[in-house]
């Protein structure tokens, strides 16, 4: 079993939509989630960063870690094409026996105009 | 800001080829990883610097690969001699503190021919 699973895609929607992207995860170990977003040809981008469980919401992005059942979330609302892109989750138990990133293969994102 | 910089941003290299790739962080940031993507995979940890001690290299995958950063500056990364499975595209991001999300830079894409 992978330590992260993430859906490759590639989803599409339509501009506007609301955007369900997600991770679950093996190592219970792991408190500290990103979500990364990545352009072609481009470097990953921190997107949202959160501890252990709970919702954090930045502008039209909100994430969601729940620990009891090992599975994280990004939302993103009204959808635009700018938002086109790969998305990567991440994580790491920072001090543990892995103190650095666990990465997902990342979602194609594409949101049509 | 200048972010984190990646030279050279593209390598095609002939297999036993020696090549080096280097990074520039951020001014002040002490901790500085290697990561690596090889196609169809997840991005992979390779390696941690503090300042200019390696804190873990528990992801480098064998002894061609080496890795320095003289004066806690400037990080390079050597591969000697270069094989197939070495390409790939090579990050590597920068950190104020060890629990901080991490900038990246935009990576150099290795083909090993």
């Amino acid at each position: 079993q992978k330590e992260v699973e993430q859906d490759p895609g590639p989803l599409s929607v339509p501009e506007g939509a609301i955007v369900s992207l997600n991770c679950t995860y093996s190592n219970s170990a792991f408190q500290y989630f990103m979500w990364y977003r990545q352009y072609s040809r481009k470097g990953p981008e921190l997107l949202m960063y959160t501890y252990s469980s709970g919702n954090k919401e930045d502008g039209r992005f909100t994430a969601q870690v729940d620990k009891s059942s090992k599975y994280i979330s990004l939302f993103i609302r009204d959808s635009q094409p700018s938002d086109s892109a790969t998305y990567l989750c991440a994580m790491s138990d920072y001090g543990g026996s892995q103190g650095n990133l666990i990465f997902g293969k990342g979602t194609k994102l594409s949101v049509k105009p | 800001e200048a972010g984190v910089t990646q030279f050279p941003s593209h390598s095609v290299i002939e297999k036993g080829q020696t090549v080096t790739l280097r990074c520039d962080p951020i001014s002040g940031h002490d901790n500085l990883y290697w990561y690596r993507r090889v196609m169809g995979k997840e991005i992979k940890f390779l390696l941690h610097f503090v300042k200019e001690s390696k804190q873990d290299e528990s992801g480098m995958p064998n002894n061609r690969f080496l890795a320095e950063r003289t004066g806690g500056t400037y990080s390079t990364l050597k591969v000697q001699p270069a094989e197939l499975e070495d390409s790939g595209v090579y990050f590597c991001a920068s950190s104020q503190n060890k629990g901080d999300g991490y900038t990246f830079g935009s990576g150099t894409r290795l083909t090993v021919v």
